[in-house]
Parts: structure tokens; sequence; C-alpha cells
């Protein structure tokens, strides 16, 4: 149904855990974003990877620690979170080409994190 | 960097009615705003799409119109159906990169 698949779907952890979120793409794009969905927020973009390189780190505490080892998977490591970071959080991807680019993203599910 | 602001914030509508959504933007360099629809629950998909040296641009019952002087776009939905029922994002693109700014989303809701 999607090309796109992010997990999990949903979770609780307490400031002091650490846990990781994955995003899977199988649309044969080159270029991956996080994006931060909150409530009467317009969606903030986190980070972007073209051809696996970060090109995009949107002011993001350091707290939220991006990886992305091949242009298929994006994780998203998260240590000692505050509860102002509970929100959606939707992975995309897309076919970067530069300047002549067609800047549709495909988002995944999300991840609803609530932090205790 | 570039700024979208988007209303309104809510939006109710008879079923067959148009509904209207504007957004403005600040950076006059943008050349690309996508709108994407996203219903409960549900991730955000792209509906329709329009580049800098176009003015409009239609697909069945949406259309996109931008104003590059003015520096703003608008979706229009005629004969708005139970379905067209969503959060509706406007955004735009600067440059030759690929970082979307989203506007704030507006909450449509069609009724019987």
């Amino acid at each position: 149904e999607t090309g796109v698949t992010q997990t999990p779907r949903h979770l609780v952890m307490g400031m002091t855990n650490k846990k990781s979120l994955k995003c899977e793409q199988h649309l044969g794009h080159n270029a991956m974003y996080w994006y931060k969905q909150s409530a009467k927020k317009p969606l903030e973009l986190m980070f972007v990877y073209n051809f696996k390189e970060q090109t995009e780190n949107n002011s993001v505490p350091s707290r939220f620690s991006p990886e992305c080892p091949n242009s298929s998977h994006l994780f998203l490591h998260l240590h000692t979170l505050q509860p102002e970071d509970s929100a959606l959080y939707l992975c995309a991807s897309s076919q970067y080409r530069g300047s002549l680019t067609n800047e549709k993203l495909f988002f995944g599910s999300g991840t609803q994190l609530s932090v205790l | 960097g570039e700024n979208v602001e988007q209303h309104p914030s809510t939006l109710s509508v008879q079923e067959g009615d148009s509904a209207v959504i504007k957004c403005t933007y600040s950076d006059s360099a943008s050349n690309y705003f996508p709108w994407y629809k996203q219903e409960l629950g549900k991730r955000p998909q792209l509906i329709i799409d329009i580049r800098s040296n176009v003015g409009e641009k239609k697909d069945q019952r949406i259309a996109v119109t931008l104003n590059k002087t003015a520096k703003h776009f608008s979706l229009h939905i005629t004969e708005t159906q139970p379905e067209d029922s969503a959060v509706y994002f406007c955004a735009a693109v600067t440059g030759g990169g690929n970082k979307l700014t989203f506007g704030t989303g507006t909450q449509l809701k069609v009724e019987l």
C-alpha cells in the first residue's frame, strides 16, 4: 500500500530512555527526510539526506540523532527527550535531481511519540 | 529563510459548495508550490502542485492558482464532497533545493 514504511507506529518513552525510529523506502528514491508534526503547527523539517549525506539540519537539538546507512533506510535515535518532544514524527522520501527536481514527497504513516 | 502563511485554519462548507484556501510566501526565489492532503490518522499525500512558470493548474475538481507578484497561491476545490474533509497543507520550495517549508494547515470540513 505504501512505499515508505515507519516503525514503530506508536512509542511511549520516559525522559531517560533511549529509543530509535526506523524508516524504510521501497521507491528507489535518493533523498530522505524527517519531519515533526505537532498540533496546530506546520510540518517542521528536521533533517534531509541526499544520497546518504546529511544536507540539512534544521537547528534540531542534539537529543535527536539521525542515521542514514543507505538511500533506503533512515533512523532517528532518541535520548533524554523532553515532554515537549511528544509529536508525530514523519519520514518521507523523494527523487532529488537538483534544480529541475520535482519535490514530490512520499510520506510514511509516522510514529506517534509520547514522552512522559 | 522561507516563511509560509496559510489561511484559514479551519473551514466548513456545505456539500457541493466551493472551498478556497490561501497561502502566502516570503521568498521571491521560491519556484515550486505543492499542496498536501492529510486525512485523519493518515499520512500527508500530494494532491496538486504548481511551478512558478505557470499561473494556474487544474485537476478535475481541484485547482491551484499562483500570483508571483503578490507571492500568494491558492487551492480551489469545487463541488466539495464529504471525502474532501481533511487537513490541507500548502508548501513552498526555494531555488533548486529540496527543502519544503509548510504552512500551518487548514482543517476542511464538508458538511452534509
